[in-house]
């Protein structure tokens, strides 16, 4: 079965600094990755995700995401933060297949400093 | 597109009430989701239904049931609530692309067991 770790519960960068969050996981197979960001009190926005092809992947909001396969990792990066990014964000890994498949990482709270 | 809508956003129960939980998707999408969000577990998937007409447990069903209505609408049933029940739920319906799902959430309901 897979898995995933994000090793870092909470963040704290400054606005305009940038961003990397950490994503590994475990599975055997190609993996199908995903990166959700979910705002206080809202639910979970698909920020950006990755199939197959170019490992560099784009999403919206201007984060980006770099899956290296070598390192078991999919990290999520943005060059300049925002204090609207301010958020809890979750990496996951799907199996193919159905969405049952989907699991989670337990989050990174991003805070935000003026 | 409204995308998916959760009723209540937020309920209180005693130990021992019923209720349950709505969820629709107006995406046309064939599979839809429960899952449950407590702090440090990231979110964990409580039912599923691949296709209008099945459903099937996730890693934590017990306490709980579900309902698939019809393509649109995925119900969640707390026949006896428990304070362990306590959690902010969270619905999603997904939408194959590729050989996996690309999972959309709803904005969920934070449930308090007293």
């Amino acid at each position: 079965a897979q898995s995933v770790t994000q090793p870092d519960i909470h963040i704290t960068v400054s606005e305009g600094a940038s961003l990397e969050l950490r994503c590994n996981y475990s599975y055997g197979a190609t993996p199908y990755l995903f990166w959700y960001v979910q705002s206080p009190g809202q639910g979970l926005q698909l920020l950006l995700k990755y199939f197959s092809g170019d490992t560099l992947v784009q999403g919206i909001k201007g984060f980006e995401a770099e899956f290296k396969r070598s390192q078991s990792s999919f990290n999520l990066r943005k060059p300049s933060v925002h204090w609207s990014d301010a958020a809890e964000y979750f990496c996951a890994v799907g199996a193919g297949n159905y969405g049952q498949n989907f699991v989670f990482g337990p989050g990174t709270r991003l805070s935000v400093l003026p | 597109n409204a995308g998916v809508t959760q009723t209540p956003k937020f309920q209180v129960l005693k130990t021992g009430q019923s209720m349950t939980l709505q969820c629709a998707q107006d995406m046309n999408h064939n599979s839809m989701y429960w899952y449950r969000q407590d702090p440090g577990m990231g979110l964990r998937l409580i039912y599923y239904s691949a296709s209008e007409g099945t459903t099937d447990k996730g890693e934590v069903p017990n306490g709980y049931n579900v309902s698939r209505l019809n393509k649109r609408e995925f119900s969640l049933r707390l026949e006896s609530a428990a304070p362990s029940q306590t959690s902010v739920y969270f619905c999603a319906s997904s939408v194959r692309e590729g050989s996996t799902d690309t999972q959309y959430f709803g904005p969920g309901t934070r449930l308090t067991v007293l």
